[in-house]
């Protein structure tokens, strides 16, 4: 059973600080990387996808892949209030699989 | 660019009623994934649609089923709805595969009672 490791959370930062989310998977074999963010009552969005190893980096987002650790994470930069939502990595080896996601809150 | 649109948005069924979900995936995606979505479970998928064909499909029992159109419209079908097969149906679309990015719809929030 393939599997996505996130913690839960929830995960407090204060506005303009960088906020930090990980996640471990379990399948070597695995190529493809996606963060998802989900505001409460909304379906998930698509922030970013990885494939390679190292940094991707969009807007106030990077994207941190390392594949020999099955970790990879997500740096928000400067975070403000409306980034205040739940945070889903995925992956994708035979069929896509979720962590259970982290919920961010960032304060003023 | 309309982004991918699930319809209806809310259903409230009856045990053992059946149901079927519709979703139509932005312009020029031919990939149509399905899942559900519950505080318990998280989201979890149901399967892939491709070119008309099932690709890939997740461990739920064979009430679930799902086919897809040559216009890349996709219907998922549940049968026999049991009281916890209530939650948050989601479907994504994507270009070519799940892994070329994929999109979610609004989802269909179904209750079972």
């Amino acid at each position: 059973q393939k599997e996505v490791e996130q913690n839960s959370g929830p995960l407090s930062v204060p506005e303009g600080a960088i906020a930090s989310l990980n996640c471990t998977y379990s399948d070597r074999v695995s190529q493809s990387f996606f963060w998802y963010r989900q505001y409460s009552g909304k379906s998930p969005e698509l922030i970013m996808s990885i494939y390679s190893n190292g940094d991707k980096e969009d807007g106030r987002f990077t994207a941190q892949l390392n594949k020999a650790s099955q970790y990879v994470s997500l740096l928000i930069r400067d975070s403000q209030p409306s980034d205040s939502a739940t945070y889903l990595c995925a992956f994708k080896s035979y069929i896509p699989t979720f962590g259970r996601g982290t919920s961010l809150i960032v304060h003023p | 660019k309309a982004g991918v649109t699930q319809t209806p948005r809310y259903l409230i069924k009856t045990r053992g009623q059946q149901v079927t979900l519709s979703c139509s995936p932005i312009s020029g995606h031919r990939s149509v994934s399905w899942y559900q979505q519950t505080p318990g479970q998280g989201l979890q998928f149901l399967f892939e649609y491709f070119s008309e064909t099932q690709r890939n499909k997740g461990n739920f029992p064979g009430r679930f089923s799902g086919r897809q159109f040559s216009n890349s419209r996709s219907e998922m079908n549940v049968s026999t709805l049991e009281l916890g097969d209530s939650a948050l149906y989601l479907c994504a679309s994507s270009r070519d595969s799940w892994d070329t990015e994929a999109f979610f719809g609004q989802g269909t929030r179904l209750t079972v009672v």
